[in-house]
């Protein structure tokens, strides 16, 4: 079936320095693909997302690179805060169909 | 800025019971969506809602399960015979298209 996976659960960086999540996806129809940030107790947080016809897209201290060749993508955090340190999924989805496919999250620890 | 709210938060009950989980999307949205996160696993796509009807559903989505908006605001689900296996996180999400997705905070459903 289809299925969406995060390269690593538990990603430590140092504060300041940027980090790099990545996420590989099955189904090579998969045309949209989105990041989304959980904090514990909360709901999964929209950070950015790009379409198929996209290899990079930037937004305020993030950037969402593609590469449907290997089907895989990934969020790079600049200048990483503590306040970043949560759960990172990205979720795809294709045409024809309203669910996302979640992966199974990195957490990402920003040490002081 | 317009948020997603769900209610309640948490909600515990005993096995073969029903439960209704409501949410209050995004007030300009048109599709709506039933997510479940199982401690520790995915976010999984339950139901999607457009014009009033279920657009698609997943294999979770049984007959125990059903959505319904009984007026402008309000998107609700219903588990009609809870299992033990029903405790979840469940997530309302809503959006304007049929793509980006806002998620509420969730309501943290125990079955006992």
């Amino acid at each position: 079936g289809e299925s969406v996976g995060l390269h690593l659960p538990t990603l430590s960086v140092q504060e300041g320095d940027n980090s790099i999540i990545n996420c590989a996806y099955s189904n090579s129809a998969s045309d949209y693909f989105i990041w989304y940030k959980q904090e514990s107790g909360k709901g999964p947080q929209f950070i950015i997302d790009i379409r198929s016809n996209m290899d990079k897209r930037q937004g305020q201290r993030v950037t969402v690179l593609l590469n449907k060749t290997v089907k895989h993508l990934s969020l790079q955090i600049a200048a990483t805060q503590p306040g970043d340190s949560a759960v990172y999924f990205c979720a795809v989805s294709r045409p024809g169909t309203y669910k996302y496919i979640f992966g199974t999250g990195t957490r990402l620890k920003v040490l002081a | 800025e317009p948020e997603v709210t769900q209610t309640p938060s948490h909600q515990v009950t005993q096995m073969g019971q029903e439960v209704i989980l409501r949410c209050v999307p995004i007030s300009n949205h048109l599709y709506f969506y039933w997510y479940r996160q199982i401690l520790g696993q995915k976010v999984e796509f339950l139901v999607s809602f457009y014009n009033n009807e279920i657009s698609e559903k997943s294999e979770i989505f049984d007959d125990q399960f059903s959505v319904e908006r009984p007026d402008g605001s309000n998107f609700t689900l219903k588990i009609r015979s809870t299992k033990l296996e029903d405790s979840a996180m469940y997530f309302c999400a809503s959006g304007r298209a049929q793509e980006t997705q806002y998620f509420g905070p969730g309501t943290r459903l125990l079955v006992l």
